[in-house]
Protein backbone atom coordinates (compact mmCIF):
# COMPACT_ATOMS: atom_id res chain seq x y z
CA UNK A 1 0.00 0.00 0.00
CA UNK A 2 1.47 3.27 -1.08
CA UNK A 3 2.09 6.31 1.83
CA UNK A 4 3.13 9.55 1.00
CA UNK A 5 4.64 11.88 3.40
CA UNK A 6 5.22 15.26 3.20
CA UNK A 7 7.99 16.95 5.39
CA UNK A 8 9.65 20.64 5.77
CA UNK A 9 9.66 23.66 7.74
CA UNK A 10 6.25 24.39 8.64
CA UNK A 11 7.30 28.45 8.87
CA UNK A 12 8.87 30.45 6.28
CA UNK A 13 9.63 34.20 6.25
CA UNK A 14 8.23 36.59 3.29
CA UNK A 15 10.51 36.74 0.06
CA UNK A 16 12.56 33.73 1.11
CA UNK A 17 11.66 30.40 -0.47
CA UNK A 18 9.25 27.04 0.40
CA UNK A 19 10.88 23.89 0.26
CA UNK A 20 9.01 20.73 0.73
CA UNK A 21 9.73 17.23 0.18
CA UNK A 22 7.17 14.21 -0.61
CA UNK A 23 8.63 10.38 0.33
CA UNK A 24 7.29 7.72 -1.21
CA UNK A 25 6.77 4.18 -0.07
CA UNK A 26 4.72 1.23 -1.55
CA UNK A 27 5.30 2.59 -5.03
CA UNK A 28 8.05 3.56 -7.46
CA UNK A 29 7.91 7.40 -8.50
CA UNK A 30 9.87 5.78 -11.71
CA UNK A 31 7.20 3.04 -12.95
CA UNK A 32 4.94 5.42 -15.02
CA UNK A 33 1.87 4.07 -13.91
CA UNK A 34 1.20 7.32 -11.77
CA UNK A 35 1.49 11.69 -11.71
CA UNK A 36 3.01 12.42 -8.24
CA UNK A 37 1.48 16.43 -7.86
CA UNK A 38 1.26 19.17 -5.41
CA UNK A 39 -1.76 20.33 -3.88
CA UNK A 40 -2.28 23.07 -1.59
CA UNK A 41 -5.21 24.35 0.66
CA UNK A 42 -5.08 27.92 2.25
CA UNK A 43 -6.87 28.17 6.00
CA UNK A 44 -10.41 27.68 5.07
CA UNK A 45 -10.49 27.38 1.15
CA UNK A 46 -10.69 25.20 -0.73
CA UNK A 47 -8.10 23.09 -3.05
CA UNK A 48 -6.00 24.38 -5.62
CA UNK A 49 -3.26 22.35 -7.57
CA UNK A 50 -0.01 23.23 -8.02
CA UNK A 51 1.32 20.76 -10.39
CA UNK A 52 2.20 17.64 -11.45
CA UNK A 53 5.78 15.59 -12.83
CA UNK A 54 5.34 11.85 -14.43
CA UNK A 55 8.12 9.72 -15.66
CA UNK A 56 10.95 11.91 -15.63
CA UNK A 57 9.32 14.09 -18.29
CA UNK A 58 8.72 18.08 -17.79
CA UNK A 59 6.58 18.96 -15.36
CA UNK A 60 2.89 20.79 -15.34
CA UNK A 61 2.51 24.06 -13.09
CA UNK A 62 -0.88 25.49 -12.66
CA UNK A 63 0.12 28.83 -14.47
CA UNK A 64 -0.70 31.88 -11.59
CA UNK A 65 1.91 29.96 -10.02
CA UNK A 66 4.23 29.30 -12.48
CA UNK A 67 7.06 31.48 -12.32
CA UNK A 68 7.45 30.42 -8.59
CA UNK A 69 7.06 26.89 -8.44
CA UNK A 70 9.68 23.74 -9.59
CA UNK A 71 8.76 20.21 -9.19
CA UNK A 72 11.73 17.94 -8.95
CA UNK A 73 11.70 14.18 -8.57
CA UNK A 74 14.63 11.80 -7.49
CA UNK A 75 13.47 8.65 -8.32
CA UNK A 76 16.52 6.22 -6.44
CA UNK A 77 15.53 8.07 -3.38
CA UNK A 78 11.93 7.42 -3.65
CA UNK A 79 10.94 11.35 -3.20
CA UNK A 80 9.76 14.22 -5.15
CA UNK A 81 10.19 17.79 -4.26
CA UNK A 82 8.22 20.99 -4.02
CA UNK A 83 9.80 24.83 -4.42
CA UNK A 84 8.07 27.71 -4.39
CA UNK A 85 10.08 30.93 -4.61
CA UNK A 86 9.50 34.46 -3.35
CA UNK A 87 7.10 33.76 -1.28
CA UNK A 88 3.70 35.67 0.28
CA UNK A 89 1.42 36.12 3.16
CA UNK A 90 -0.83 34.51 0.36
CA UNK A 91 1.20 31.58 0.18
CA UNK A 92 0.17 30.15 3.67
CA UNK A 93 -1.54 26.72 3.03
CA UNK A 94 -1.65 23.10 4.01
CA UNK A 95 0.57 21.43 1.08
CA UNK A 96 -0.29 17.97 0.01
CA UNK A 97 1.01 15.99 -2.24
CA UNK A 98 -0.84 12.70 -3.84
CA UNK A 99 -0.29 10.49 -6.60
CA UNK A 100 -2.89 9.74 -9.36
CA UNK A 101 -2.95 7.46 -12.45
CA UNK A 102 -3.47 9.35 -15.55
CA UNK A 103 -7.01 11.11 -16.36
CA UNK A 104 -8.65 9.55 -13.11
CA UNK A 105 -8.38 11.63 -9.11
CA UNK A 106 -5.94 11.65 -7.01
CA UNK A 107 -5.70 8.33 -5.07
CA UNK A 108 -3.44 8.92 -1.85
CA UNK A 109 -2.80 11.41 -0.28
CA UNK A 110 -0.23 12.65 2.29
CA UNK A 111 -1.47 13.61 5.66
CA UNK A 112 -0.28 17.39 4.46
CA UNK A 113 1.87 19.50 6.17
CA UNK A 114 0.42 23.74 7.45
CA UNK A 115 2.86 26.21 5.83
CA UNK A 116 3.13 29.74 7.49
CA UNK A 117 4.31 32.96 5.83
CA UNK B 1 -8.44 26.19 -18.17
CA UNK B 2 -11.95 24.74 -16.96
CA UNK B 3 -13.61 26.05 -14.64
CA UNK B 4 -15.84 23.86 -12.19
CA UNK B 5 -18.59 24.60 -10.55
CA UNK B 6 -20.16 23.02 -7.33
CA UNK B 7 -23.75 23.63 -5.97
CA UNK B 8 -24.84 24.08 -3.49
CA UNK B 9 -21.89 26.05 -1.31
CA UNK B 10 -23.86 24.83 1.87
CA UNK B 11 -26.35 22.49 2.68
CA UNK B 12 -27.94 21.40 6.20
CA UNK B 13 -29.43 17.99 6.01
CA UNK B 14 -30.52 15.25 8.99
CA UNK B 15 -29.43 12.15 9.12
CA UNK B 16 -31.17 9.79 7.02
CA UNK B 17 -31.75 12.71 4.06
CA UNK B 18 -30.78 12.59 0.82
CA UNK B 19 -28.19 15.04 -0.42
CA UNK B 20 -27.62 16.08 -3.58
CA UNK B 21 -24.51 18.11 -4.89
CA UNK B 22 -23.85 19.26 -8.49
CA UNK B 23 -20.77 20.26 -10.51
CA UNK B 24 -20.38 22.05 -13.73
CA UNK B 25 -17.30 22.15 -16.03
CA UNK B 26 -16.57 25.25 -18.18
CA UNK B 27 -16.23 22.96 -20.97
CA UNK B 28 -16.57 19.30 -21.76
CA UNK B 29 -14.52 16.48 -19.50
CA UNK B 30 -15.93 13.10 -20.81
CA UNK B 31 -16.50 11.76 -17.44
CA UNK B 32 -12.92 12.62 -16.35
CA UNK B 33 -14.46 13.43 -12.69
CA UNK B 34 -14.07 12.69 -9.58
CA UNK B 35 -15.55 13.72 -6.12
CA UNK B 36 -13.31 13.75 -2.68
CA UNK B 37 -14.63 14.17 0.42
CA UNK B 38 -12.70 16.01 3.45
CA UNK B 39 -13.35 16.18 7.01
CA UNK B 40 -11.20 19.12 9.08
CA UNK B 41 -7.81 18.65 9.59
CA UNK B 42 -7.66 15.42 7.04
CA UNK B 43 -6.46 15.01 3.64
CA UNK B 44 -9.08 14.66 1.07
CA UNK B 45 -10.37 11.07 0.11
CA UNK B 46 -11.60 9.61 -3.32
CA UNK B 47 -15.36 9.09 -3.42
CA UNK B 48 -15.64 8.41 -6.96
CA UNK B 49 -13.97 8.12 -10.01
CA UNK B 50 -14.46 8.28 -14.01
CA UNK B 51 -17.59 10.25 -12.58
CA UNK B 52 -20.23 7.22 -11.29
CA UNK B 53 -17.48 4.42 -10.48
CA UNK B 54 -17.44 4.35 -6.98
CA UNK B 55 -13.63 3.94 -5.29
CA UNK B 56 -13.04 0.73 -3.77
CA UNK B 57 -14.18 0.74 0.26
CA UNK B 58 -16.48 3.53 -0.57
CA UNK B 59 -20.30 2.69 1.04
CA UNK B 60 -22.48 2.47 -1.48
CA UNK B 61 -24.66 5.21 -0.34
CA UNK B 62 -22.63 7.39 -2.30
CA UNK B 63 -23.25 7.46 -6.19
CA UNK B 64 -22.47 9.47 -9.28
CA UNK B 65 -23.63 10.36 -12.40
CA UNK B 66 -23.60 12.61 -15.90
CA UNK B 67 -20.81 13.22 -18.16
CA UNK B 68 -19.45 15.99 -20.65
CA UNK B 69 -20.16 19.17 -18.58
CA UNK B 70 -22.68 18.41 -15.67
CA UNK B 71 -22.66 16.32 -12.94
CA UNK B 72 -24.09 14.51 -9.73
CA UNK B 73 -23.16 13.63 -6.36
CA UNK B 74 -25.98 11.71 -4.43
CA UNK B 75 -25.15 10.33 -0.76
CA UNK B 76 -29.02 8.04 -0.21
CA UNK B 77 -29.45 8.00 3.49
CA UNK B 78 -26.85 10.26 4.90
CA UNK B 79 -25.31 9.11 7.97
CA UNK B 80 -23.06 10.69 10.86
CA UNK B 81 -19.61 10.20 9.91
CA UNK B 82 -21.00 11.79 6.08
CA UNK B 83 -20.83 15.48 7.70
CA UNK B 84 -18.19 16.64 5.92
CA UNK B 85 -16.95 18.87 2.68
CA UNK B 86 -16.94 17.76 -1.12
CA UNK B 87 -15.42 18.83 -4.03
CA UNK B 88 -15.41 17.23 -7.02
CA UNK B 89 -12.38 17.53 -9.66
CA UNK B 90 -11.47 17.61 -13.33
CA UNK B 91 -9.03 15.19 -14.73
CA UNK B 92 -9.33 15.88 -18.27
CA UNK B 93 -6.75 18.33 -19.69
CA UNK B 94 -4.64 20.73 -17.30
CA UNK B 95 -4.28 22.61 -15.53
CA UNK B 96 -6.01 20.38 -12.84
CA UNK B 97 -9.04 21.97 -11.40
CA UNK B 98 -11.22 21.34 -8.29
CA UNK B 99 -14.82 23.10 -7.87
CA UNK B 100 -14.98 25.34 -4.68
CA UNK B 101 -16.21 22.49 -2.59
CA UNK B 102 -19.99 22.21 -0.52
CA UNK B 103 -19.74 21.74 3.12
CA UNK B 104 -22.50 19.42 4.30
CA UNK B 105 -23.69 20.49 7.75
CA UNK B 106 -26.03 19.23 10.42
CA UNK B 107 -29.48 20.41 10.42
Amino acid sequence: QVQLQESGPGLVKPSETLSLTCTVSGDSIGSGDYHWAWIRQPPGKGLEWIGNTHNGGNPFYNSPLKSRVTISVDTSKKRFSLRVNSVTAADTAVYYCARHPPYLPFDSWGQGILVAV
Amino acid sequence: DIQMTQSPSSVSASVGDRVIITCRASQGISSRLGWYQQKPGRAPKVLIYSASSLHSGVPSRFSGSGSGTDFTLIIDTLQPEDFATYYCQQSNSFPLTFGGGTRVEIK
